[in-house]
C-alpha cells in the first residue's frame, strides 16, 4: 500500500472562493488521481494528475475549475475554485501501485471533506 | 457508456452470518476488480482485489469473479459488527482510472 497524505483534512468556505488540497506520498509512483465522493454518492474520478505536465480531466470536469498541479513523483495539488454548495463533496487523493499483467491496486488518502455555504 | 452496478441496501445481516454482496459491470474488457470498504466519514479501504475467475479468499473475506456473467461478488463470513459499512465495488478500466458502483450499505445487527 501507500501512505497518503491530505490537507486539509476538511474545511468549511465561503461561496465564490478557491481552496486547494495538497496531497504527499510517502514514495513515488507514477500515476495519481483525484476523485470526488459527493453526499451519498459514490465516487467520480476527477482528472489524473501527470507529473511535469498538464493534468488528464474526464468528461464534465475542466482545468479552470479544478486546476491540478503535480510538481514531482510524490505531491500533487487539486484546487476547486470559485466554490459553490453543489462543490460541497469529499476530494480524495488517490495513487496506483502497478504491477506485472495490470494487476495493481488503488490506494486513497483521508480526503477532504468541504462544506460550502 | 460503461456503468457498474450494485444493489445499495442497506443489507441486514446478522452477527455470525454470511453476507454477500453483489455487483456486475458493463465493460467487457474489464481486467480489474476491487472490493473497498467506506466506514461513515471515511475514505474508501481496499479490501480485497480480483484479476481471475474463481474465487481469492482472504480472512473472512471471498472474492467471487465471473467475467462471462459480468459479475463480482464479495461473501464476508461470520459477520461482525465492525463490518457495517458501504461497500464498493470497483473496475478498472484504464491503469488505475476505476469506475465505481454506487455502493452497498451492510448493516450488522447484534
Amino acid at each position: 500500500s501507500a501512505v497518503i497524505s491530505q490537507k486539509p483534512s476538511r474545511d468549511i468556505c465561503q461561496r465564490g472562493t478557491s481552496l486547494t488540497i495538497q496531497c504527499q506520498v510517502d514514495s513515488q509512483v507514477t500515476m495519481m488521481f483525484w476523485y470526488r465522493q459527493q453526499p451519498g454518492q459514490s465516487l467520480t474520478l476527477i482528472a489524473t494528475a501527470n507529473q511535469g505536465s498538464e493534468a488528464t480531466y474526464e468528461s464534465g470536469f475542466v482545468i479552470d475549475k479544478f486546476p491540478i498541479s503535480r510538481p514531482n513523483l510524490t505531491f500533487s495539488t487539486l484546487t476547486v475554485s470559485n466554490m459553490s454548495p453543489e462543490d460541497s463533496s469529499i476530494y480524495l487523493c488517490s495513487v496506483y501501485r502497478d504491477s506485472a499483467g495490470n494487476t495493481g491496486e488503488l490506494f486513497f488518502g483521508e480526503g477532504s471533506r468541504l462544506t460550502v455555504l | 457508456q460503461k456503468e457498474v452496478e450494485q444493489n445499495s441496501g442497506p443489507l441486514s445481516v446478522p452477527e455470525g452470518a454470511i453476507a454477500s454482496l453483489n455487483c456486475t459491470y458493463s465493460d467487457r474488457g474489464s481486467q480489474s476488480f476491487f472490493w473497498y470498504r467506506q466506514y461513515s466519514g471515511k475514505s474508501p479501504e481496499l479490501i480485497m482485489s480480483i484479476y481471475s475467475n474463481g474465487d481469492k479468499e482472504d480472512g473472512r473475506f471471498t472474492a467471487q469473479l465471473n467475467k462471462a456473467s459480468q459479475y463480482v461478488s464479495l461473501l464476508i463470513r461470520d459477520s461482525q459488527p465492525s463490518d457495517s459499512a458501504t461497500y464498493l465495488c470497483a473496475v478498472n478500466n484504464s491503469w488505475g482510472k476505476l469506475q465505481f458502483g454506487a455502493g452497498t450499505q451492510v448493516v450488522v445487527t447484534p
